[in-house]
């Protein structure tokens, strides 16, 4: 059971760049989450899918897109990355809305 | 909109001392629940709360939910270097996601 895959592991961008970062899990979850996480500031809520084909914004979407592409994945993308968006994102899935959290290994992300 | 906040964020503690890290909610919770983070590593649950003044132990961890359902606190006994990390609560209200508060970052000198 890998639990909550995320790729890439790494990334560099420049300004401007485009990317998607992916996010699998395979524990038949129905909920899922993006956080980034950035010194001092704990972990905050991109954006969610209570349930397949919903979605919604959390505390900071701006900058951000997500896609439910299906019950087992969730993308977040960054259409025009900014230095702002240089974090570590974490990808989380829960049985249910509310439900306790697993998340994955993260993805650390450094907009130059 | 709901705040979680906690403290200390930061605790160095002599290995074999005590630790408590104290969370608050600024409206009233319908459960609560306490990650920790390794340095390096992912955020792993630990434990949720759900009843109002709900007590619950894991080995030298205790963790409580206040009376309100406004408050917790996580306390662990004599602590190891094994302990080192960062403590989170993350507390639901209404049909709110969880928010999580900024943690508390443990170290423990050997």
């Amino acid at each position: 059971n890998a639990g909550v895959t995320q790729t890439p592991k790494f990334q560099v961008l420049k300004t401007g760049q485009s990317m998607t970062l992916q996010c699998a899990q395979d524990m038949n979850h129905n909920s899922m989450y993006w956080y980034r996480q950035d010194p001092g500031m704990g972990l905050r809520l991109i954006y969610y899918s209570a349930s397949e084909g919903t979605t919604d914004k959390g505390e900071v979407p701006n900058g951000y897109n997500v896609s439910r592409l299906n019950k087992r994945e969730f993308s977040l993308r960054l259409e025009s990355a900014a230095p702002s968006q240089t974090s570590v994102y974490f990808c989380a899935s829960a049985q249910e809305f509310g439900s306790p959290l697993h998340f994955g290994n993260g993805t650390r992300l450094t907009v130059t | 909109g709901q705040q979680v906040m906690q403290i200390p964020q930061y605790q160095h503690v002599q290995e074999g001392e005590d630790f408590t890290t104290y969370c608050n909610s600024s409206t009233t919770l319908s459960n609560i629940q306490w990650y920790k983070q390794r340095p390096g590593g992912h955020p792993v649950f630990l434990i949720q709360l759900v009843k109002s003044g709900e007590v619950k132990k894991q080995k030298r961890l205790t963790f409580q939910f206040g009376e309100a359902k406004k408050n917790s606190s996580l306390h662990i006994t004599a602590t190891q270097t094994t302990d080192v990390g960062t403590y989170f609560c993350a507390g639901i209200s209404g049909n709110t996601p969880l928010v999580f508060g900024k943690g508390t970052r443990l170290s423990v000198i050997a």
